[in-house]
C-alpha cells in the first residue's frame, strides 16, 4: 500500500512570497489533516478535511493560510504572504475515517522563510 | 482547549535499559491517546495507542499505561535498542472536538 505522498520535500522562499504544498493521501482515506511542526515542538493541527469538506480549521491563520481538497482526494496548502515564523515542517496525514483512527503521516515539506 | 505536557524532553539510556516517557492532559473529555515515533526526516509513525476504557496495553517491548483519574499516560520501552533512538510524541484526542493535541516530544537516545 502506497503511503501519504507530499511535495515538494524542501522549499526555501523569502518573506512575503507565496508557497504551496501538495498532499496525496492513501487511497480510500476519507480524512486528511495538515499539521505545522515547528522545530522542537509537536505537530499542531492546522486543518482537517472529511472528504472535501472542512471539519475543523480553528487553528489555521486564515489571513495568510488557505487549504483545499478538491474532489475529496488530493489537497493543497498555501501560504500567502509568508512570514519568517512560518518556517517549519508541514505534515500531511490521512486516516480511513474521521474519529480516533490511526493517522498515517507523509514525510513532510520543510519550509524555510528567509 | 486541550493541553498536553510531555516529559522528559531528552532521555539518554544504555542499550538494554528501560525508558519511560510521561504525558499529562487537561481535557477530561479526551479518550484516545496515541504514541508516535518520528525518525529524522520522516513523518511520525504510530507505535501504540490506548483508549480511555483500558488501563494498560502492551505490544512486545512497548507498553502504554493510562490513569484517567490523574489524567496522565506513559510509554514504557523495555530492552531498548539503538534503533529505538528517535523523537517520541504523545497525543490526546477529545471525544468532543476530535482535534488531536500533541506533546512537545521526547528525544530518546539509546547508546550501544
Amino acid at each position: 500500500e502506497a503511503g501519504v505522498a507530499q511535495s515538494p520535500r524542501y522549499k526555501i522562499i523569502e518573506k512575503r512570497q507565496s508557497v504551496a504544498f501538495w498532499c496525496n493521501p492513501i487511497s480510500g482515506h476519507a480524512t486528511l489533516y495538515w499539521y505545522q511542526q515547528i522545530l522542537g515542538q509537536g505537530p499542531k493541527l492546522l486543518i482537517q478535511f472529511q472528504n472535501n469538506g472542512v471539519v475543523d480549521d480553528s487553528q489555521l491563520p486564515k489571513d495568510r493560510f488557505s487549504a483545499e481538497r478538491l474532489k475529496g482526494v488530493d489537497s493543497t496548502l498555501k501560504i500567502q504572504p509568508a512570514k519568517l515564523e512560518d518556517s517549519a515542517v508541514y505534515l500531511c496525514a490521512s486516516s480511513p475515517g474521521p474519529i480516533q483512527e490511526t493517522q498515517y503521516f507523509g514525510p513532510g515539506t520543510r519550509l524555510l522563510v528567509l | 482547549g486541550e493541553n498536553v505536557e510531555q516529559h522528559p524532553s531528552t532521555l539518554s539510556v544504555q542499550e538494554g535499559d528501560s525508558a519511560v516517557i510521561k504525558c499529562t492532559y487537561s481535557d477530561s473529555a479526551s479518550n484516545y491517546f496515541p504514541w508516535y515515533k518520528q525518525e529524522l526526516g520522516k513523518g511520525p509513525q504510530l507505535i501504540i495507542d490506548i483508549r480511555s476504557n483500558v488501563g494498560e496495553k502492551k505490544d512486545q517491548r512497548i507498553a502504554v499505561t493510562l490513569n484517567k483519574t490523574a489524567k496522565h499516560f506513559s510509554l514504557h520501552i523495555t530492552e531498548t535498542q539503538p534503533e529505538d533512538s528517535a523523537v517520541y510524541f504523545c497525543a490526546a484526542i477529545s471525544g468532543g472536538s476530535y482535534i488531536p493535541t500533541f506533546g512537545r516530544g521526547t528525544s530518546l537516545i539509546v547508546h550501544p
